[in-house]
């Protein structure tokens, strides 16, 4: 079954250089979650998008911006880039509906993100 | 806002023997709980979830959870631990659709 995908998958960057990460959700997957998780921590809710929209926002850096496309791909993109911007980045899909189904993200590999 | 915590940072057991790692929720209404692993340079993978019905939920690798709800608990389990079961577990409960995590548990099966 295809899952979540990540690109890259790892990423090193110099401080106040930029960098963009890429998820494409599971086929027909409606919404994608941003999370990130830094080192010995438990993933943080970043962002998320519901039809191309931006649904709901977290502990997002405001030099931090995202979007879905129509093909409902994700694209974080993160500016002057910080040492404590090193972490493990993931993104989630699901697909919209009602009861449980609705929160049963799926995740993908994640992108390990290094600013030196 | 709904929440999980985890009590231990860390477990140890021998191969073969059980495995429970620990999970209690705060939350309004029906909860809805998960079950997160997490290999080393890996993503998340799902493992179970309770919704409603039955209070002991099979999941993946043979891992199973028991809902309590008189002790708001949530603790998954395994009969007979795997060296290969060494990872970090997370709970997470939605909070408003986006997932909430506890701090984590770092498993260690020793052989």
């Amino acid at each position: 079954a295809a899952g979540v995908i990540q690109s890259p998958r790892h990423l090193i960057k110099e401080k106040r250089e930029t960098a963009t990460l890429k998820c494409y959700p599971i086929p027909r997957h409606d919404t994608v979650y941003w999370y990130q998780q830094g080192p010995g921590q438990d993933p943080q809710f970043l962002i998320s998008f519901y039809e191309k929209m931006q649904s709901d926002k977290g502990s997002i850096p405001d030099r931090f911006s995202a979007q879905q496309f129509s093909d409902y791909h994700s694209e974080l993109n993160m500016s002057s880039l910080e040492l404590g911007d090193s972490a493990l980045y993931f993104c989630a899909s699901l697909r919209f509906g009602v009861g449980a189904a609705t929160y049963e993200q799926y995740f993908g590999p994640g992108t390990r993100l290094t600013v030196t | 806002a709904q929440s999980v915590a985890q009590p231990e940072d860390q477990v140890n057991v021998a191969e073969g023997n059980p495995l429970t790692v620990k999970c209690t929720y705060s939350v309004s209404g029906n909860p809805y709980l998960f079950w997160y692993v997490q290999y080393p340079n890996r993503g998340l993978q799902f493992l179970l979830k309770y919704i409603t019905g039955d209070n002991l939920v099979k999941g993946s690798y043979g891992f199973e959870a028991e809902f309590n709800k008189s002790q708001t608990s949530f603790h998954l389990k395994k009969p007979s631990a795997l060296v290969s079961d060494s990872a970090l577990y997370f709970c997470a409960v939605p909070n408003d659709y986006k997932l909430s995590f506890g701090a984590g548990t770092t498993v260690t099966v020793r052989a």
